[in-house]
């Protein structure tokens, strides 16, 4: 089945850039969706379909997808972006739905 | 706004069957594609299987035929049944809402989850 891999953990400093990559075979050729989870509460859905934000969702996370990696960008880090990030995408010849291991962000 | 609530039991004995039911609010269960999402103590997340009001399902064949979901549209409510639990089952059980149409989705909405402990 479709593996997607994530380093465990990017640390960041406030106000810079975090860049949280998602990496499988052609990934490219898929949609990338992209959630939150703070401790103790469900996931949020901060970007679908590579690089389209649900309502709500701040401009400062945005999503890029190409070749074998796919990238959550958090602009201008603040306290509050501190928690777990997850990838996910659609494995089409199992119709499995697939997630990343997830990414700790700690802001410094 | 869409609202999911899982409820059943917290504890669960080892061979005996885990089952848990999703209860929607603000919208119809029929225009969507309903998920299982688990979460282990301190793991990832990873997805049990989809149901579609058509009687459509999908499980994940990592559990071996070990789990069922069903669907009742009287009450707007979907169900979870994993049967022969051991303790790897442990774990945060999500319900969530995917796309309206078959594929490609995301999981917008979700439960806030419903920890269930397999010990005997």
């Amino acid at each position: 089945s479709y593996v997607v891999t994530q380093p465990p953990s990017v640390s960041v400093a406030p106000g810079e850039t975090a860049r949280i990559p998602c990496g499988g075979s052609d990934i490219g050729s898929k949609s990338v969706h992209w959630y939150q989870q703070n401790p103790g509460q469900a996931p949020v859905l901060v970007i679908h379909y590579d690089n389209d934000r649900p309502s709500g969702i701040p401009e400062r996370f945005s999503g890029s997808n190409f070749g074998n990696t796919a990238t959550l960008t958090i602009s201008r880090v603040e306290a509050g972006d501190e928690a777990d990030y997850y990838c996910q995408v659609w494995d089409t010849p199992t119709n499995h739905y697939v997630f990343g291991s997830g990414t700790k962000v700690t802001v410094l | 706004q869409v609202q999911l609530q899982e409820s059943g039991p917290g504890l669960v004995k080892p061979s005996e069957t885990l089952s848990l039911t999703c209860n929607v609010s603000g919208d119809s269960i029929i225009y969507y594609y309903w998920s299982w999402i688990r979460q282990s103590p301190g793991g990832g997340l990873e997805w049990l299987g989809y149901i579609h009001y058509s009687g459509s399902t999908k499980y994940n064949a990592s559990l071996k035929s070990r789990v069922t979901l069903s669907l009742d549209t009287s009450k707007n409510q979907f169900s979870l049944k994993l049967k022969s639990v051991t303790a790897a089952d442990t774990a945060v059980y999500f319900c969530a809402r995917g796309g309206r149409r078959y594929g490609d989705y995301s999981f917008d909405f979700w439960g806030q989850g419903s920890l269930v402990s397999v010990s005997s």
